[in-house]
Order: C-alpha cells, then structure tokens, then sequence
C-alpha cells in the first residue's frame, strides 16, 4: 500500500518566519501535487513536480521533488496571514484514477 | 474557478435513515470523485467515476453507494445512516483521471 506522510501535522509561527513541509513515501510516484484549503472550501491546487529533483516557484512558496520520486517538500518564505491553511499532498499511485493524500499540514501564521 | 456544486451543504439526520448527496458538475470531466474529510485523516477515496454508469470502490467504500447515469451528475448514498459517517463530503473531478483534482465546497453532514 503506498502511503504519504506529512510533516508536520500542525504548524504556528509567526509572520515573516520561513517554514518547510515534508512529504515522504517508502514508494516511488510519477508525479506528486500540493493543495491548499482554506476553512470551509474544498483543496486547490498550487503545483505539480513531476521530473525528480524539480523545483518550482511560486512567489514566496518553493516546492522540491525528491530526486528518488519519493519525497517531496513545501518551503514558504517570510510566511504571511494569507498563507494559513490546510497543505495537503497527494499522488497517483499504482491504482489508476486514485490520488493518494497525505494527512495534511495544518498552517497559521500569527500577525 | 470549476463549476462544481454540491447539494446539500449542510444536513443534520439521524441514524438509520437514507441520505443521498448530490455531485453536478459543467465542465463536462470524464472523472468524479467522492472524498469523506476527517481530522487527522486527510482526504479519503469513497467512491469514484470514470464514466457515465462506470464506477468503482475506494479505500472506504462500505456503507455507500453511488450512481453515475448522466455526465453532469455523481450522487453519493448512504443507505441507512451511522454517526460514524459524520464527516464533510467532497466531489471532485477531473479530466483525465491522471491530472489535477477541481473540488466541490463540500457537504457537512451530522448523523445524530
């Protein structure tokens, strides 16, 4: 059964502190996305890293892909309000048509 | 933003009775999705669609149904209803079935 483990599970920090978030799995993906959702929404998407060891930018928000395709990880510099959330991870596994999801990284960052 | 609404939105009901969840979606994707979301459990595959009357279980499929007879529409059943399927229910599509996921604002439903 693949797996994703998140890291960690809950997150407060104030704002302009930078922070990292792991994904990691014993399996190999293909590829592996990240979501954010908001309280009372469902998950949006924010990328997907699909080559091993990509990065990929995204203003304050830089996201790595394991060269292994194993493991994933959300940095966010100088962290603001407007960044709190849910992060979730996920990756198409070796059953079609199902993501696997991480059990989320709860974020706040305090003004 | 996806147009993907869900219906009800909120619904408070008691054990043992019938409840049925409501997935439409106008961006004519070939895939839907039914997701329960608890604390501490992330999201979790009910059930899901490839097609018109083609579905298939997920990880947590015992004690719902769903049926698929148009494009537009992914209906989530819960035959006789238990406290432990309070939760909030999410659809989701996609158009391939390998790329990025589009939610639903999901359900929130109470079973008393």
């Amino acid at each position: 059964t693949q797996l994703l483990e998140q890291s960690p599970q809950f997150l407060s920090i104030q704002e302009g502190e930078n922070l990292t978030v792991y994904c990691n799995s014993s399996s190999v993906f293909s590829s592996l996305q990240w979501y954010r959702q908001e309280p009372g929404e469902g998950p949006v998407l924010l990328v997907t890293v699909v080559t091993g060891g990509e990065v990929k930018k995204l203003k304050r928000l830089t996201f790595q892909f394991g060269d292994a395709r194993k493991d994933s990880s959300l940095h966010i510099t100088a962290a603001q309000p407007g960044d709190t959330g849910l992060y979730l991870c996920a990756g198409y596994g070796d059953s079609n048509y199902q993501l696997i999801w991480g059990a989320g990284t709860k974020l706040i960052i305090k003004p | 933003d996806a147009g993907i609404t869900q219906s009800p939105r909120h619904k408070v009901t008691e054990t043992g009775t019938p409840v049925t969840l409501r997935c439409h979606q106008t961006e004519n994707h070939r895939y839907m999705y039914w997701y329960r979301q608890d604390p501490g459990h992330g999201l979790r595959l009910i059930h899901y669609s490839y097609g018109v009357k083609d579905t298939d279980k997920g990880e947590v499929s015992d004690g719902y149904s769903v049926s698929r007879s148009k494009t537009e529409d992914f209906l989530l059943t819960l035959e006789s209803a238990t406290s432990s399927q309070t939760s909030v229910y999410f659809c989701a599509i996609s158009g391939t079935g390998w790329d990025e996921q589009f939610f639903g604002p999901g359900t929130r439903l109470t079973v008393l």
